[in-house]
């Protein structure tokens, strides 16, 4: 089982829809949660952090954890084509500053 | 935010041979990583530098094939020994940051390297 699991996508949504990215892991000492964006030959770019469980909202993206269950997702509101690209979800176990990173999730967001 | 400048940003270099990627922070930091990220897949930690110590390298990288140096608080070198076609990556150095109580990554513009 991989530490962290993301469907390798493509996720393909209309522009103006919502769409659902979803990550779970497997350690349960993990403490930080992160969603990074990356364009095609980029580096990546946070998006969102998380620690609690819940909701965390930044403008158009909210961020949701649920501890118990192991899973993360990211909600992109109104999602512009602009959005299209990869997101890989990255766990940070207590005790560990590195990342651990899923093989992210292709976004494309259709005009 | 950190800003964070990697050298070269891109290299194509001959089998057999060794290339040496710089990261600089404009900022002092405590910990460094370097991550390698294959084509088509996600991002897998090589190794953490902390400046003033030995590099600590994840299971099935070792220090022979990609030493590191962390001389100071902003700057880290990692070298793509001996060099094969399956080291062709994109290499990125990430800093950790505090920000507003809680410690976040931040990555360099990545190194693509070509191995031929």
């Amino acid at each position: 089982q991989k530490e962290v699991e993301q469907n390798s996508g493509p996720l393909s949504v209309p522009e103006g829809a919502i769409a659902s990215l979803n990550c779970t892991y497997s350690d349960r000492v993990s403490q930080s949660f992160f969603w990074y964006r990356q364009y095609s030959g980029k580096s990546p770019e946070l998006i969102m952090s998380i620690y609690s469980n819940g909701d965390k909202e930044d403008g158009r993206f909210t961020a949701q954890l649920n501890k118990a269950s192991q899973y993360v997702s990211l909600l992109i509101r109104d999602s512009q084509p602009s959005d299209s690209a990869t997101y890989l979800c990255a766990v940070n176990k207590a005790g560990r500053r590195a990342l651990t990173f899923g093989s992210g999730t292709r976004l494309q967001v259709q005009p | 935010s950190a800003v964070i400048s990697q050298k070269p940003s891109r290299d194509i270099c001959q089998r057999g041979t060794s290339l040496t990627i710089q990261c600089q922070v404009d900022s002092q930091v405590t910990m460094m990583f370097w991550y390698r990220q294959q084509p088509g897949q996600s991002l897998t930690l090589i190794a953490t530098a902390n400046q003033g110590s030995e590099a600590t390298y994840e299971s099935g990288f070792v220090i022979d094939k990609f030493p590191i140096s962390r001389p100071n608080l902003t700057f880290s070198t990692l070298t793509v020994s001996n060099m094969s076609p399956e080291d062709s990556s994109i290499y990125l150095c990430s800093v950790d940051k505090r920000m507003a109580s809680t410690d976040t990554q931040y990555f360099g513009p990545g190194t693509r390297l070509t191995v031929l």
